[in-house]
């Protein structure tokens, strides 16, 4: 399957600092990004969905200003967390989507811890 | 509301047989249904998927059923092996093109 790749993989920051993960594709053209979280013994909730050059569409509850996500090229989008606050701490996950396709692949996620 | 629902949060199977996992929706403008296999502080890996015309589709040891009038679908793994331990997540997707996850089922594989 296709490769996406996510940065960094885990993260402790300050409270009251931003953190900025960042998720490529590696073999293909992710025209469509996707951004996740999951707590705890939960299931993935999709926070936005970007696509190229486009500004992201945020989910219903999700603060877009509080979650920046830039989706530039077609092999690169990061997703700021502005300053952050420990309810922010959660596994951050992307997934990314060439239009041909169907199915989306994901990145390895990213564990944020904010002390 | 939760669209996705997988009912089962965990299953433990012997090794050698069959596991089958659920999953049930109840919007029925998603015509794209996926599963996707999760270890532990790793992001999900795509297992395999089924379109709405179809009511089976298979590859290796995986077997995605839909009944799309009950819409349920189910993954088969036959035989099981101790590596198939882990989260399981069924996906629906629509027109929107995003994926609605389940709540996932963790599957233990025993020897």
């Amino acid at each position: 399957g296709a490769v996406v790749s996510q940065h960094p993989s885990w993260v402790i920051c300050k409270s009251g600092t931003s953190v900025k993960i960042e998720c490529r594709s590696l073999d293909f053209q992710a025209t469509t990004m996707f951004w996740y979280r999951q707590f705890p013994k939960q299931s993935l909730m999709l926070m936005a969905t970007s696509n190229e050059g486009s500004k992201a569409t945020y989910e219903q509850g999700v603060e877009k200003d509080k979650f920046l996500i830039n989706h530039a090229s077609l092999t690169l989008s990061t997703l700021t967390v502005t300053s952050a606050h420990p309810e922010d701490s959660s596994f951050y996950i992307c997934s990314a989507r060439d239009r041909r396709w169907t199915e989306a692949f994901f990145g390895q996620g990213t564990r944020l811890t904010v002390v | 509301d939760q669209q996705v629902k997988q009912n089962s949060p965990s299953l433990s199977v012997q090794e050698g047989r069959i596991s089958i996992l659920n999953c049930d929706y109840t919007n029925s403008m998603f015509d794209y249904f996926l599963w996707y296999k999760k270890y532990p502080a790793e992001g999900p890996t795509f297992l395999i998927s089924i379109s709405s015309i179809k009511d089976k589709n298979e590859d290796g040891r995986f077997t995605v059923f839909l009944n799309k009038s009950a819409k349920h679908l189910s993954l088969h793994i036959v035989p099981s092996q101790p590596g198939d331990s882990a989260v399981y997540f069924c996906a629906a997707s629509g027109t929107a093109s995003k994926l609605t996850f389940g709540t996932g089922t963790r599957l233990q594989v025993t020897l």
